[in-house]
């Protein structure tokens, strides 16, 4: 079984420009989730679907960022415009929608190295 | 929201036991104790979860005494490949998980 895939593995962007990002769960996951790293700094949640609804985007840093999930299969985290302070990694992780919050895992992808100049 | 404090780095030998404390003083009732795995240019990946007492599967164990104030992760036999981040988490039923700075684990020859 495939899992979770990240498009592209690297991205290198002037600042002003706009990129996207784009997830694929595990099939059949409804959860899905983005997170980032910023250089030196702690992973930290971005925002949360259940299938196509977002559940969750507490974590999203400014109207820069957009995030979709058309159909409920895969996202896209798209940033317009860049600046140098969103260069980092940024992850995607999925999971089956749990009959109980707890010990629901996790499964993330190999993340989008992005680099704004 | 309960915070993790635990070493920022460790250093081990090939086929030493490994063990990772991690303290969470202000965990909850009804918090689980969740630990991750980061390898260089891969994403988090989960290892193991528990509640209380002792947790083993055939990655590591977890140990969590019955205060709950901190929990240790225990890596029996290391080998090159275990070398990575360990991340130590706190599951408030809220799904977004909540990473801090980790162990970085070297395992040297």
């Amino acid at each position: 079984e495939a899992g979770v895939t990240q498009f592209p593995s690297h991205s290198v962007i002037e600042k002003g420009q706009t990129v996207t990002l784009r997830c694929d769960p595990i099939s059949g996951h409804d959860n899905l989730y983005w997170y980032r790293r910023v250089m030196g700094k702690e992973i930290k949640f971005l925002l949360h679907f259940v299938k196509e609804s977002k559940q969750d985007e507490s974590g999203m840093p400014n109207n820069r960022f957009l995030a979709e999930r058309t159909g409920g299969t895969y996202s896209t985290l798209k940033v317009q415009p860049a600046e140098l302070e969103d260069s980092g990694v940024y992850f995607c992780a999925s999971s089956q929608l749990a009959g109980t919050e707890y010990q629901e895992t996790q499964y993330f992808g190999p993340g989008t190295r992005l680099l704004v100049l | 929201l309960a915070k993790t404090t635990q070493p920022i780095s460790m250093d081990s030998y090939e086929g030493q036991e490994v063990n990772i404390t991690c303290s969470h003083n202000n965990i909850a009732t009804n918090d689980y104790i969740t630990w991750y795995q980061q390898f260089p240019s891969q994403g988090p990946r989960f290892i193991i979860q528990g509640y209380k007492t002792k947790v083993t599967n055939e990655v590591a164990s977890l140990f969590i005494p019955a205060d709950r104030k901190s929990s240790t992760l225990s890596l029996p036999r290391v080998s090159l490949s275990d070398t990575a981040v360990y991340y130590c988490l706190i599951d408030t039923g809220r799904r977004a998980l909540t990473f801090g700075s980790g162990t970085r684990l070297q395992v040297q020859p």
